[in-house]
């Protein structure tokens, strides 16, 4: 149980597009989703926390109009990157968490390329 | 606020020995601690957690991890790897009731299990 997907795996855009990466709780439903990005041979780091039906909140640094979240219901969050550069190329990372509230549970990753 | 200090950035062993990876951390509440491995362009696998009661922690692989609150640190140890346990390990602790369940991560410390 606890399955969480991410779609794509890996996507390859050019500069000044948008991409859009799904995060799915396969079976439960998640309250809260997080979003991470984690640049090569780094830690993880939090991008932002979302709860369903709400707005998400941002960590410090991170630009709300360059990284869109929505989640728009428990099995669903989405993370767009708008007007994307080739300095936005990392590996993002979706969990969720359900009952219990302590433990996430972390999606594959995709990995985005910015040309 | 919490912190996670990972001691080694790199841990080279050869297989069939012990292994022991070092975490230390820093709250003012209560926390929750976790170990996760990463494998190559993977997302996050839980390994083990302490949420309360056993300062000994066993999770899966072999892996366990003890909880050490005088020191403020969660080491987590393999009696005997193999060259599977090759990976990116991350601690991380988040704070009990903290906003949103946040995760901190540590930096990670790479696992080579040479044969």
């Amino acid at each position: 149980g606890a399955v969480v997907s991410q779609h794509p795996s890996w996507v390859i855009c050019k500069s000044g597009t948008s991409v859009k990466i799904e995060c799915r709780s396969l079976d439960f439903q998640a309250t809260t989703m997080f979003w991470y990005r984690q640049f090569p041979k780094q830690s993880l780091m939090l991008m932002a926390t979302s709860n369903e039906g709400s707005k998400a909140t941002y960590e410090q640094g991170v630009e709300k109009d360059k990284f869109l979240i929505n989640h728009a219901s428990l099995t669903l969050s989405t993370l767009t990157v708008t007007s994307a550069h080739p300095e936005d190329s990392s590996f993002y990372i979706c969990s969720a968490t359900g009952t219990p509230y302590y433990e996430q549970y972390f999606g594959p990753g995709t990995r985005l390329t910015v040309t | 606020a919490q912190s996670v200090t990972q001691l080694d950035s790199q841990v080279p062993v050869f297989e069939e020995a012990p292994v022991e990876l070092r975490c230390n951390y820093s709250s003012s509440v209560s926390v929750y601690l976790f170990w996760y491995v990463q494998y190559p362009n993977q997302g996050l696998q839980l390994l083990l957690k302490y949420l309360s009661g056993s300062t000994l922690v066993k999770g899966i692989n072999g892996f366990e991890a003890e909880f050490n609150k005088s020191q403020t640190s969660f080491h987590l140890r393999k009696p005997s790897v193999h060259i599977s346990d090759t990976a990116e390990y991350f601690c991380a602790v988040s704070g009990y009731g903290a906003a949103g369940n946040k995760l901190t991560f540590g930096g990670g410390t790479r696992v080579l299990v040479k044969p």
